[in-house]
Formats: C-alpha cells, sequence, structure tokens
C-alpha cells in the first residue's frame, strides 16, 4: 500500500466553523491531490498540488482552499463549513512520470449540521 | 475536455456469470484510462490501467479490459464472478500530461448467490 495517511478520519462540525483535513506520505511524491466524493458523481477534484507551494483548482474549488509547505503534507481548508460540503474526503499522490497511477488514502468522513 | 461515462449504475451478476461493466470516455488527446474499485468504507485501489502498450488490459483480481479507439470504449470485464467482487468500480481518464484524472460516477456491482 501506498504510505498516504488522512486525518482525521471522520468528523462532525457546525455550519459556518473552519475545518482543516491533512494528508500525509511517506513516498515523495511530487504531486497531491484532494477529492470529494458523493453519490451519483465520482470522485471530483478540488485542488491538486505539483510541488511545495505549488497548488492549482480542480473541478470543485469554490470554498475549499489548500496549501502545502512539505512535500509530505497537503492540507484541505474549509474556511467556513457549510452542509453541501458533507461528503467524504480523498488524498492521492502521484509520482512523477506522466504514465504515474494516483494511488489514494483511506478518506475522511466530513459531516457538517 | 476529458469525460467519463459509466452505463449503469448498478449491475447485478449471479456468483460465477461474466462481469461486464461499461465506460466509454471522450477525450481530445490519446488518453490514459484507468479502472479503480472500492470496497465498502475504503479508499480507491487501482484494478487496471491503459497506458497505450497494449489494448488488452489484464489486472489484478482477474479483471481485465480492452481499449477500443474506434468505440471510445474502456469496459471491464470478468470471466466468472465472485462474491468478493461485490464494491463500486470506477472509469477514469487523464488529461494529456497525467496530471489529473476525471472519474466517472461509479458503478456498484452486487454478486448474487
Amino acid at each position: 500500500d501506498a504510505g498516504i495517511t488522512q486525518s482525521p478520519r471522520h468528523k462532525v462540525t457546525e455550519t459556518g466553523t473552519p475545518v482543516t483535513l491533512r494528508c500525509h506520505q511517506t513516498e515523495n511524491h511530487r504531486y497531491m491531490y484532494w477529492y470529494r466524493q458523493d453519490p451519483g458523481h465520482g470522485l471530483r477534484l478540488i485542488h491538486y498540488s505539483y510541488g511545495v507551494k505549488d497548488t492549482d483548482k480542480g473541478e470543485v474549488s469554490d470554498g475549499y482552499s489548500v496549501s502545502r509547505s512539505k512535500t509530505e503534507d497537503f492540507l484541505l481548508t474549509l474556511e467556513s463549513a457549510t452542509s453541501s460540503q458533507t461528503s467524504v474526503y480523498f488524498c492521492a499522490i502521484r509520482g512523477q512520470g506522466v504514465q504515474e497511477t494516483q494511488y489514494f488514502g483511506p478518506g475522511t468522513r466530513l459531516l457538517v449540521l | 475536455a476529458q469525460s467519463v461515462t459509466q452505463l449503469g449504475s448498478h449491475v447485478s451478476v449471479s456468483e460465477g456469470a461474466l462481469v461486464l461493466l461499461r465506460c466509454n470516455y471522450s477525450s481530445s488527446v490519446p488518453p490514459y484510462l484507468f479502472w479503480y474499485v472500492q470496497y465498502p468504507n475504503q479508499g480507491l485501489q487501482l484494478l487496471l490501467k491503459y497506458t497505450s502498450a497494449a489494448t488488452l488490459v489484464k489486472g489484478i483480481n482477474g479483471f481485465e479490459a480492452e481499449f477500443k479507439k474506434s468505440e471510445t470504449s474502456f469496459h471491464l470485464t470478468k470471466p466468472s464472478a465472485h462474491m468478493s467482487d461485490a464494491a463500486e468500480y470506477f472509469c477514469a481518464v487523464s488529461d494529456g500530461d497525467g496530471n489529473k484524472l476525471v472519474f466517472g460516477a461509479g458503478t456498484i456491482l452486487r454478486v448474487k448467490s
């Protein structure tokens, strides 16, 4: 298994509060990704990083921000959580080559009340 | 822009029967194509990937998929279903430089005894 951990694994929070999810890798991979999974939508890309301090938006980035100050850590922040952000969040990592596979973490289940 | 369509949100087969999960893609560039499997409350695991080396791709757990450019398809098959194959399956296509994946909505496979 790829060395990816996510924390917390489960979180319940209230509307309007900030939330930060952490993704940690031990593979020294350049690329890291945050997705959300919702029924009927598959996985949708929120943000991704192609290096330390280098990030870009994905398909559903509104309401989310990210930071990557170290190769191994990629943080996803919900500045002011809303009920529409209730979802399962997955982190993924990928190596340098064009044909490299994305490997996924175990996920974080977030409930916004 | 790339997109993926998975026909059938739910597929039910009997144990020992053929498994066929359909995936059609659109891409303006030669694609890289992936099938992932997700067991309940887990992250996504790579089943197989197409990277233009061979049109018939063999993966783990007896699954295989055939890339058909003329049909823009990448259907997943397994000759004989096993109870342990019950899971959700996702087809995905990457952009030209491999940075991002676009996922289909997923197909839940049920295996009946």
